[in-house]
Formats: C-alpha cells, structure tokens, sequence
C-alpha cells in the first residue's frame, strides 16, 4: 500500500519567492520519521530536513522548514527565498521504527529567474 | 559523518556480463545496508535489505538469483548483477543506515 503521497509532479516558483512541497503519509505506528531529499540530475540523494514524530516543533534548516501537522499526517516542505539551483526532484520519505525508507513518487521543483 | 562511497557512478555492460557495485560506509560502521533501484522518472524502490553476515532480504519481485548481495563486513556492501538485460538499466544507490546514502550508479546494459 502507497504509504507516502506527494501529488505534485511538477512545481515551478520565481526565484526568490517561497513554495510548499506537499507530502501526505500513512502509518499506524507511533514512532516514525520524516525526511525530505533533493535529487539533482546527478542522481545523489541530499539530506534536507528531518522530523520526529515526537517533535513538537516544526524542524527548520536555513532555508528550509517542515510543516508538520500529525493529525494530518502531512510533512510539506517549505523552501523560502528559492534559488535557481533549487531545481531539482523533490522527494518525501518515510521511515517507521527500525524499518527501511519508503519514498514518495517525487516533486519536480523548476525555479524561474 | 556518515561518509558514504558508491563505486562505480555509472557503467555500461554489454547484455549477458556482470556488473558488480560496491558500496563502502568510510566513517562507520554499518550492519544493515539497503539497497534501492530508481528507474527514469520514477521514485527509489527498495531492492533488498542485507544484515552483515547474513542472507540479504529481497522485496517482492526482484530476483535474488539475479541481484547477488555480499554484505561481509561492516563496512561493504556488493550488489552484483549477474547476466545483465537492457530491463536491468537503471540508477542503483545503497543506503547503510537507512537515512544516508550512497552517490549512486547508473547501470546501462546494452
């Protein structure tokens, strides 16, 4: 079963305004992480930002911030003041306690100078 | 930390050989290693799950005759692809601890 869904394909955003990435997730268990990578067309996956199911804050990283709403179950990425190498696969992740990482079928994010 | 090398980035076989990949954790060690497969414009799938010095996992519908998997030591990883088709083509990238991973490598078999 689907369990990370990401209904975007593809975004695009001006450069230097903000944009959501929207990631929604199913689980039953209680503890469990979210992630958030950038796939650039070199293939890498680059750790973005994490969040706990436990945290109560949301996590941020520079220019980055999890909005996470666990009554949702939804962990959208937020990308402020968007850079031109931003542009890349957007992926949301997924891992319950101890098991592998589950992945989302991808955002596309194209920014527009 | 949480260094992770990935050999070869890329590889082109012909139809019928075997590919091996490795996959070096450089600044831990890791006793599970993941391993996942990303075909063009589509998310990563998880291949199989390998625990050092036991068999590896495979998920639903990959071959385990196919992909060979050595995980003899903490700190590499093999994933081989034995008798290479064109279907086979794809980006595989490891993962040691489940939340890092490996640059990747594009396969291509011709």
């Amino acid at each position: 079963a689907q369990k990370i869904t990401q209904t975007q394909p593809g975004m695009f955003v001006q450069e230097k305004e903000a944009v959501t990435l929207d990631c929604t997730y199913d689980t039953s268990d209680q503890s469990y992480g979210l992630f958030w990578y950038k796939q650039p067309s070199s293939g890498e996956m680059i750790f973005l930002i994490y969040q706990g199911s436990y945290d109560e804050q949301n996590a941020t990283e520079g220019r980055y911030s999890l909005n996470f709403q666990k009554a949702r179950k939804s962990a959208n990425l937020v990308i402020s003041a968007s850079q031109l190498g931003d542009s890349a696969m957007y992926f949301c992740a997924m891992r319950e306690w101890n098991n592998d990482m589950r992945f989302g079928a991808g955002t596309r994010l194209t920014v527009k100078p | 930390g949480a260094v992770v090398s990935q050999h070869p980035s890329w590889v082109i076989c012909k139809s019928g050989t075997s590919v091996k990949i490795e996959c070096r954790s450089l600044d831990f060690q890791a006793t599970t290693m993941f391993w996942y497969r990303q075909f063009p414009k589509q998310s990563l799938m998880l291949m199989a799950t390998s625990n050092e010095g036991s068999k590896a996992t495979y998920e639903q519908g990959v071959e385990k005759d196919k992909f060979l998997i050595n995980h003899a030591s903490l700190t590499l990883s093999t994933l081989t692809v034995t008798s290479a088709h064109p279907e086979d083509s794809s980006f595989y990238i490891c993962s040691p601890r489940g939340y890092t991973f490996g640059s990747g490598t594009r396969l291509t078999v011709v």
